[in-house]
């Protein structure tokens, strides 16, 4: 099974700065990697496919890249609206659909 | 506009068993996979089970094998768990979730839920 570590597991930041949340995968996942925004009380939502690709509705603010086996989700300009917790996912080798831990970004 | 509706959940004592129900619209069910991904309490997601179009695949997570089925019906758009030989660590917020079938989509979840809550304790 493939494992994803996330970091860190949570950070602080204010509106208008700019943060990177990382995820680590065991094995090369070839690009396979999504990102979910979930806000507080709400489900999962998808924001970033492929790495980097991101989905329909999504601010530009957010943007994925990687690096050899390191991916990271990077947004820029916070908002309020930005306050939530963050996982990413492989969608390359499956079952199992593994996840990462999770970051939980708070705005200061 | 796509929906995803789960029904079903709430308290159970451990041991017994629960079955929940997810509502589907705006979109050709038996086109996707399907899923049921849960998330204990403060907690991270942890992918339950998958169906494939027609139901003939089924894929479960080692935490779930053998005591969790997933099922659907595609006349009716609805996906189904069936939860038996509950748990106390099987309580969790579980989310009915659609996966990407095509492209880069392929193998992410692209829509879920509003999720239903199951607790398990005597």
């Amino acid at each position: 099974d493939i494992q994803m570590t996330q970091s860190p597991a949570s950070l602080s930041a204010s509106l208008g700065e700019t943060v990177t949340i990382e995820c680590l995968a065991s094995e090369d996942i070839y690009s396979n990697l999504a990102w979910y925004q979930q806000k507080p009380g709400k489900s999962p939502q998808l924001l970033i496919y492929d790495a980097s690709s991101l989905q329909d509705g999504v601010p530009s603010r957010f943007s994925g890249s990687e690096s050899g086996t390191q991916y990271s989700l990077e947004i820029n300009s916070l908002q309020s609206e930005d306050a939530a917790t963050y996982f990413c996912q492989q969608h390359h080798d499956y079952p199992p659909w593994t996840f990462g831990g999770g970051t939980k970004l708070e705005l200061k | 506009e796509v929906q995803l509706v789960e029904s079903g959940g709430g308290l159970v004592q451990p041991g017994r068993s629960m079955k929940l129900s997810c509502a589907a619209s705006g979109f050709t069910f038996s086109d996707y996979y399907m899923a049921w991904v849960r998330q204990a309490p403060k907690k991270g997601l942890e992918w339950v089970a998958s169906i494939s179009y027609e139901g003939s695949s089924t894929y479960y997570g080692d935490s779930v094998k053998g005591r969790f089925t997933i099922s659907r019906d595609n006349a009716k758009s609805t996906l189904y768990l069936q939860m038996n030989s509950l748990r106390s660590e099987d309580t969790a917020t579980y989310y009915c979730a659609r996966q990407g079938n095509y492209g880069g989509y392929r193998g992410t979840f692209d829509y879920w839920g509003q999720g239903v809550m199951v607790t398990v304790s005597s």
